[in-house]
């Protein structure tokens, strides 16, 4: 069994709906969070991070953790068909590198 | 400004060759790690150097290897190569070497047949 689990999806949803991913991880030492979003042929790119647990919002994003019940999310709101990408969360036992990834939630919004 | 540089962005091995791939940080980070993506594996750590030190290794064989030199230029090394060794390699820096500061570069494909 991976320490982080992901749900690879795809996940198809019209355009302007909610959109939630998720991740559930064993290690109960991970201690910092984030959301990459992946767009086919490209690197990851970080969309949020966070240390608590709790709801952290950016825009049409917001991400949270329940350190408790070891349970990630991403929610995405108005999803827009630029959104379509595969979506990783990540963690880490410190704040350092070395992050350990879930496999990643393929989504696709269609307009 | 630039972002992170990686090359070759494609490239074909034999099996039991030996491989070479580039990344170039953004001006100024001093931390870089490399990644292996798989579809079965995922992502996956390889390596950290920050300041020409390797900092963190993940749990990959001995075949992997890397280097970072004074203008914080990082290359990575896999010998013999196998056909498990198919992959997008990715490469990541960071000014600081904490979680929150990573960009990544797009990654070098490299399959071995």
């Amino acid at each position: 069994q991976k320490e982080v689990e992901q749900d690879p999806g795809p996940l198809s949803v019209p355009e302007g709906a909610i959109v939630s991913l998720n991740c559930t991880y064993s290690n109960s030492a991970f201690q910092y969070f984030m959301w990459y979003r992946q767009y086919s042929r490209k690197g990851p790119e970080l969309l949020m991070y966070t240390y608590s647990s709790g709801n952290k919002e950016d825009g049409r994003f917001t991400a949270q953790v329940d350190k408790s019940s070891k349970y990630i999310s991403l929610f995405i709101r108005d999803s827009q068909p630029s959104d379509s990408a595969t979506y990783l969360c990540a963690m880490t036992l410190n704040a350092g590198n070395m992050l350990t990834f879930g496999g990643g939630t393929r989504l696709m919004v269609k307009p | 400004k630039a972002g992170v540089t990686q090359t070759p962005r494609y490239l074909i091995k034999t099996r039991g060759q030996q491989v070479t791939l580039s990344c170039s940080p953004i001006s100024g980070h001093r931390s870089v790690s490399w990644y292996q993506q798989t579809p079965g594996q995922g992502l996956q750590f390889l390596f950290e150097y920050f300041s020409e030190t390797q900092r963190n290794k993940g749990n990959f064989p001995g075949r992997f290897s890397g280097r970072q030199f004074s203008n914080s230029r990082s290359e990575m090394n896999v010998s013999t190569l196998e056909l498990g060794d198919s992959a997008l390699y990715l490469c990541a820096s960071s000014s600081n070497g904490r979680y929150s500061g990573y960009t990544f570069g797009s990654g070098t494909r490299l399959t071995v047949v």
